[in-house]
């Protein structure tokens, strides 16, 4: 089966501008998730979507960040403006289970490298 | 709350040389526990997971690791690392249903001839 596919794999900017990401989950997964990479650091949620409906977004600047699951399949991620500290990877993830059901596993996508300068 | 500590940021080992990495986790429910890598400049691949039964979890690659409850751990191992298995490894713990995973900081495993 094809994987989580994400674009850009690469993105540099000046603080300030904005930058958008895109992540295709794999076909049928129910669960989305948005994850920042910070260097040296393990992966941290941003959010989680359940179809086309947030499941958790918590941890998200939403000042700042904002995303969306139109539809319940792809997903888009938003910076602006953006920040030096949010030079990071973003990873997408999806899974194919939801809420409640049983034990989760999630497949990553190749994440989006983002550089603000 | 929940948390994973990896508490070793970077490990060196010869190649063919047997392999542990370490993690530690709390969790305030029955955790599910998950070993991911990542290449450099690649997404995470599912090493191994733990959801149930027995402690001892095959994985992909050759490594394995065991679920300690007493301990609050579950350490990866290898016996013999190809220059291959350079990378950096994290831990993960998550719960039933789709809920969230937590991750440790990583450990970065060099392979040296």
């Amino acid at each position: 089966e094809a994987g989580v596919a994400q674009s850009p794999r690469y993105k540099i900017i000046e603080k300030r501008q904005s930058v958008a990401f895109w992540c295709n989950p794999i076909s049928g997964h129910a669960t989305l998730y948005w994850y920042q990479q910070i260097l040296g650091q393990g992966p941290k949620l941003l959010i989680q979507f359940q179809n086309n409906g947030v499941v958790d977004d918590s941890q998200l600047p939403k000042d700042r960040f904002s995303a969306e699951r139109l539809k319940g399949v792809d997903s888009t991620l938003k910076i602006q403006p953006a920040k030096l500290e949010d030079s990071a990877v973003y990873l997408c993830a999806s899974s194919p289970f939801t809420t409640l059901s049983g034990a989760n596993v999630l497949t990553f996508g190749a994440g989006s490298r983002l550089t603000v300068l | 709350a929940q948390s994973v500590t990896q508490p070793d940021i970077h490990i060196t080992v010869s190649e063919g040389a047997s392999l542990e990495l370490r993690c530690n986790y709390s969790y305030g429910a029955t955790p599910y526990l998950f070993w991911y890598v990542q290449s450099p400049g690649q997404g995470l691949q599912l090493l191994l997971k733990y959801f149930s039964g027995d402690t001892l979890v095959q994985g992909i690659k050759g490594f394995e690791a065991e679920f300690k409850r007493s301990q609050s751990s579950f350490n990866l191992r290898k016996p013999s690392v190809h220059w291959s298995d350079a990378a950096e490894y994290f831990c993960a713990v998550g719960g039933r249903g789709a809920n969230n995973l937590f991750f440790g900081t990583g450990t970065r495993l060099t392979v040296i001839p």
